[in-house]
């Protein structure tokens, strides 16, 4: 899981709440993304980060939302018009150069109450 | 479309036996490549990538890849299973350009008996 830290590791949330997720990484990357991770669907990209102050949709970017202040830090709030939250949630980070390997963080557990 | 096909589901080996886990993609130009692993209600964790040069990669825990353009294939393959490999492998791949975003194939699990 490298230097990246995710919390909490389950997190329950109730109707018409947002949560938010923290994702933190100490390995100085600029480039840092959000996954989704359901049975059978592998992984997919809900937001990515490039460097500080930016941070653009991925694939399935409705009902979420982002934050790149720091460097080391990129939260992914989960607001109530995601209508099914319930899922793994993983967070990477990487240098900028597009040959970079992503490294992840040890995940969320979203559970709807 | 670019995709990412792991074509099996599920892959089952003895332990001991070599094990190959496979991946192809359809991808324009020369992709990076990459394998990771993902135990149970844990992060991946990054194998091995290709990026250029030799066509065979070796990587993390044993496993290595063969990169074949021709066949646009990125199989992970290591010579001798452990009950411990016994995880979810995910391939993936990008494109050289300034693409950020990884390919990703679905996942095959990939169970070692004893």
């Amino acid at each position: 899981d490298g230097g990246i830290t995710q919390s909490p590791k389950y997190l329950f949330r109730k109707e018409g709440q947002n949560v938010t997720l923290s994702c933190e990484q100490n390995l100085n990357h600029d480039a840092m993304y959000w996954y989704r991770q359901d049975p059978g669907q592998g992984l997919r990209l809900i937001y990515y980060s490039q460097i500080v102050n930016d941070f653009q949709k991925g694939d399935i970017a409705e009902g979420y939302s982002v934050s790149r202040e720091k460097k080391e830090s990129f939260p992914l709030t989960v607001t109530s018009a995601q209508k099914n939250p319930t899922a793994f949630y993983l967070c990477a980070s990487s240098r900028r150069d597009s040959q970079e390997t992503q490294y992840f963080g040890p995940g969320t557990r979203l559970l709807v109450l | 479309a670019q995709s990412v096909a792991q074509p099996e589901d599920q892959v089952n080996v003895a332990e001991g036996n070599p094990l190959t886990v496979k991946c192809t993609y359809s991808v324009s130009g020369n992709p990076y490549l990459f394998w990771y692993v993902q135990y149970p209600n844990r992060g991946l964790q990054f194998l091995l990538k290709y990026i250029t040069g030799d066509n065979l990669v070796k990587g993390s825990y044993g496993f290595e890849a063969e990169f074949n353009k021709s066949q646009t294939s990125f199989h992970l393959k290591k010579p001798s299973a452990l009950v411990s490999d016994s995880a979810l492998y995910f391939c993936a791949v990008r494109d050289r350009g300034n693409n950020r975003k990884l390919i990703w194939g679905l996942g095959t699990s990939l169970a070692v008996n004893p």
